[in-house]
């Protein structure tokens, strides 16, 4: 069965700082992985997702992420974090044969972002 | 713009009453899909439909009900029978039902049943 693991349930940073989130995944097979943004009472947006290739990704908003396979890990980064990068981040895994609405989502971790 | 239109925004209902979440998109998305968010938790799959007129339940399915009459609509039925059912609800869908697609969300109606 496939599982997502977000460790961090809240993280605070300063505006201007680096940001990592974390993500673990269990899957069997080669995973098709995704990072959506939440902000509150909203739906969920697509930041960026990782089908095969290179492990690093690219995404919207400045974020990136980088898939290892050893660590089962696919960890969301961005440089700089501003004000409105404040909300709640879902980290998600799903496999080839597997419908997208059939992914498995963390549990979320909220950012908070201080001025 | 294209994209998934839920309403209402905020609905309240009686226990015991039966309620429908309205869901449309205008994306020509195949595959429309329904979860439950909960304070904490990450999403639940309630149902899904890859096609018109098919549709399959997902992890949380007891005390929903949906149809697919149409590509563009797929409403979600919370009946009595639910146990718990105030919750936020978000109606998603995928350009296909199957390899790897990303999800659109609509912005979700939110549920509160006293």
């Amino acid at each position: 069965a496939q599982s997502v693991t977000q460790p961090d349930i809240h993280i605070t940073v300063s505006e201007g700082a680096s940001l990592e989130l974390r993500c673990n995944y269990s899957y069997g097979a080669t995973p098709y992985l995704f990072w959506y943004v939440q902000s509150p009472g909203q739906g969920l947006q697509l930041l960026l997702k990782y089908f095969s290739g290179d492990t690093l990704v690219q995404g919207i908003k400045g974020f990136e992420a980088e898939f290892k396979r050893s660590q089962s890990s696919f960890n969301l980064r961005k440089p700089s974090v501003h004000w409105s990068d404040a909300a709640e981040y879902f980290c998600a895994v799903g496999g080839a044969a597997t419908n997208a609405g059939k992914s498995t989502f963390g549990d979320g971790t909220t950012l908070t972002v201080k001025p | 713009d294209g994209g998934i239109t839920q309403s209402p925004k905020y609905l309240f209902r009686k226990e015991g009453q039966n309620v429908t979440l309205s869901c449309e998109q205008n994306l020509n998305h195949d595959a429309m899909y329904w979860y439950r968010q909960d304070p904490g938790q990450g999403l639940r799959l309630i149902y899904y439909s890859q096609i018109v007129n098919d549709f399959q339940k997902g992890d949380i399915a007891e005390g929903y009900s949906v149809s697919r009459e149409k590509k563009e609509s797929f409403p979600l039925t919370v009946t009595s029978a639910q146990k718990n059912p105030t919750a936020f609800y978000l109606c998603a869908s995928s350009t296909r039902a199957g390899v790897g697609s990303p999800l659109h969300f609509g912005n979700g109606t939110r549920l509160t049943v006293t």
